[in-house]
């Protein structure tokens, strides 16, 4: 069936260090979501891509839609500890309106 | 507007009982997601409603599990009898799907449920 796929599943850094997860599809998808999870939290919405190609930025954190939309990253600069939680990166499902989600890469950042 | 709006935020309860979860999507939102989040199995979507229709419930782990939508503002989901195994945090989500399907979903607070 079709699968969003996350890596890595952790991620340890220093603060102050860059950090990347990926999102790979087994489907071409028509977007892709990203959201962010906090400790104890729940999932928050913080960007969908469309094109492909796509590039956004978010203060820190940049975004990107791969060529064939099957896969996607998102990079922050300069990890915060208020950095900290776990990025999802989500897909629509292409027989209807449900959202798959990958299993997310938790980020823990050493002050 | 509130948000999506879930109840109990904890609930404890001992193998067997019945449990209820509660959700209040955001007003003017047409589909309404169910999750189960695990550390073992990550975000789950057990169903998902459209216009309170209930379109896809392959994730529905068991018959033990059932959910219903009355209306576009309360849907439940409800597991009988409860088995530890159960234990996650349960998360509601809505989005409006209109033109494009899949625009943002707007996750409640989730339900921490523990059962003993």
């Amino acid at each position: 069936g079709q699968q969003v796929m996350q890596i890595p599943q952790y991620q340890h850094v220093q603060e102050g260090e860059d950090f990347t997860t990926y999102c790979n599809s087994s489907t071409t998808l028509s977007n892709i979501q990203w959201y962010k999870q906090r400790p104890g939290g729940h999932p928050v919405f913080l960007i969908q891509l469309v094109k492909s190609g796509e590039v956004k930025k978010q203060k820190r954190l940049t975004f990107q839609f791969g060529e064939a939309k099957k896969n996607s990253s998102l990079h922050i600069t300069a990890t915060q500890t208020t950095d900290v939680g776990t990025y999802f990166c989500a897909g629509p499902w292409t027989g209807g309106f449900k959202t798959i989600f990958g299993a997310g890469t938790r980020l823990f950042v050493k002050a | 507007d509130a948000g999506v709006i879930q109840s109990p935020r904890h609930e404890v309860t001992e193998m067997g009982q019945e449990v209820t979860l509660r959700c209040k999507p955001i007003s003017g939102h047409n589909s309404l997601f169910w999750y189960r989040q695990t550390m073992m199995r990550g975000l789950e979507l057990l169903i998902y409603f459209n216009n309170n229709v209930p379109i896809d419930d392959s994730g529905m782990p068991e018959d033990r599990f059932s959910a219903k939508m009355p209306n576009a503002s309360f849907s439940t989901l409800k597991i009988q009898p409860s088995e530890p195994r159960d234990s996650a945090v349960y998360f509601c989500a809505s989005s409006l799907a209109g033109g494009s399907p899949h625009t943002e979903a707007f996750f409640g607070q989730g339900t921490r449920l523990t059962v003993v």
